[in-house]
């Protein structure tokens, strides 16, 4: 399964977007790029998830180029409930063997 | 709908004891995984199943086991409980191994207190 690295932290401010790289340098041709969210105590939600170009749904876009080595999780106008950690994963379709990182926890300040 | 359910929420248990943890997968929904996430850190991959087989297994020792039953429901199993297995214990959901989407719903999670 391709490692997947994405900073640490980032902070933003209410009303701005944000963007959040994550880099996969050995993403297998059948493996999908998919992006989750995760709340204290709680279970991560899905987010997104995309194989190549662009993604866009309700809640955010995701832009990933044609060799597919990185993929950036772009949020439209934050707010103080976007606050928490962000997993990029790279996943195998239909296969929810799927290995976390560390994330990145986002603040939202405002 | 109901989601993804995890039973207990919350668990004390002693050093060398055994636990088992529950999770009811959202309906229609055939393979459940567990994963494992220790504060600080992301959810880490214990087993997938799959029409009641395992289909995944990360690295984890033999004291952890699972099943699923004909139901699609879940137990988890943890043998001769340790400190370092205190944890959030994570159950995720999807419509399936093969074809369909691979969004997974995840539960609240057990917190388990090994002391």
């Amino acid at each position: 399964l391709a490692k997947t690295t994405q900073p640490i932290s980032m902070d933003s401010y209410e009303g701005q977007e944000v963007n959040i790289t994550c880099s996969h340098n050995n993403i297998a041709t059948n493996d999908y790029i998919t992006w989750y969210q995760q709340f204290p105590s709680q279970g991560p939600r899905f987010i997104i998830q995309g194989y190549k170009t662009k993604v866009t749904n309700e809640v955010a876009s995701l832009f990933i180029p044609a060799d597919r080595k990185s993929s950036t999780l772009s949020l439209p106008r934050v707010s103080l409930s976007d606050t928490a950690v962000y997993y990029c994963l790279v996943v195998l379709y239909n296969n929810n063997d799927m290995r976390f990182g560390a994330g990145t926890r986002l603040t939202v300040k405002p | 709908d109901a989601g993804v359910t995890q039973s207990p929420t919350h668990l004390i248990k002693t050093r060398g004891q055994q636990v088992t943890l529950r999770c009811s997968p959202i309906s229609g929904h055939k393979s459940v995984s567990w994963y494992q996430q220790v504060l600080g850190q992301g959810p880490q991959f214990i087993f997938q199943y799959y029409e009641k087989e395992e289909r995944g297994r990360g690295n984890f020792p033999d004291r952890f086991s699972a099943r699923q039953f004909p139901n699609y429901s879940s137990e988890l199993n943890v043998n001769a409980l340790l400190l370092g297995d205190s944890a959030l214990y994570l159950c995720a959901s999807s419509p399936g191994h093969a074809g369909g989407n691979t969004e997974a719903f995840f539960g609240q999670g057990t917190r388990l207190t090994v002391v």
